[in-house]
């Protein structure tokens, strides 16, 4: 595809519930992002991956948030036992190798636990 | 770490008078600087970037950035905004001691009332 792709674009589930989302990055894009939107939080950082390196997981939430990203490509963000204050829209991006490269974003996955 | 600081949460100005968006960042090198914008229900994507050289940045849409050093800013300009530049404006460092990891600021919201 030509851009980055999320899905699914609208997710709801039940508190306690696990989710999966999924990012589809572009083409030969070596670094891959996930970031929550949250009102009025602007972008928080949730976790980067940068070729074959390990993954910067500092910005993960608690352990209920994990991600992957097989073979280099796809990447999957899981939230464990959802809350509440999980609702939010969860972006990814991908980029060139770094450091300078501009991030191309998806659309996003809105998120709405209840 | 680096970190970015968005001074105005909300900024409102009447069409074709100039704007000033504010960003201060956090870091203890070199850094390379980017601002982006999210046009209501559309995905983030890049108005500009500074990566070396010249410290005023131009970028798309007529806005330009200067990088100030000593007062760590990267404050974003447009000299006369129109109605569609209404959107949410985010600032973004990136820098080698965080691994090249983009970290956003929490944005801040134009509004351009005619």
């Amino acid at each position: 595809g030509a851009g980055v792709s999320q899905s699914p674009s609208n997710k709801v589930t039940e508190k306690g519930k696990d989710v999966e989302l999924r990012c589809d990055p572009i083409s030969g894009h070596t670094a891959l992002y996930w970031y929550r939107q949250s009102l009025g939080q602007g972008l928080e950082f949730l976790i980067y991956f940068q070729g074959n390196s390990a993954p910067d997981k500092s910005g993960l939430p608690s352990d209920r948030f994990s991600a992957e990203r097989t073979g280099g490509s796809v990447s999957t963000l899981t939230i464990q036992r959802t809350q509440q204050e999980d609702s939010a829209v969860y972006l990814c991006a991908s980029s060139l190798k770094q450091p300078n490269t501009e991030a191309f974003f998806g659309q996003g996955t809105r998120l709405t636990v209840v | 770490a680096q970190s970015v600081t968005q001074l105005d949460s909300q900024v409102p100005v009447f069409e074709e008078a100039p704007v000033e968006l504010r960003c201060n960042y956090s870091s203890s090198v070199s850094v390379y600087l980017f601002w982006y914008v999210q046009y209501p229900n559309q995905g983030l994507q890049l108005l500009l970037k500074y990566l070396s050289g010249s410290t005023l940045v131009k970028g798309i849409n007529g806005f330009e950035a200067e990088f100030n050093k000593s007062q760590t800013s990267f404050h974003l300009r447009k000299p006369s905004v129109h109605i569609s530049d209404t959107a949410e404006y985010f600032c973004a460092v990136s820098d080698f001691a965080g691994g090249f990891k983009t970290i956003f600021g929490a944005g801040t919201r134009l509004f351009v009332k005619a």
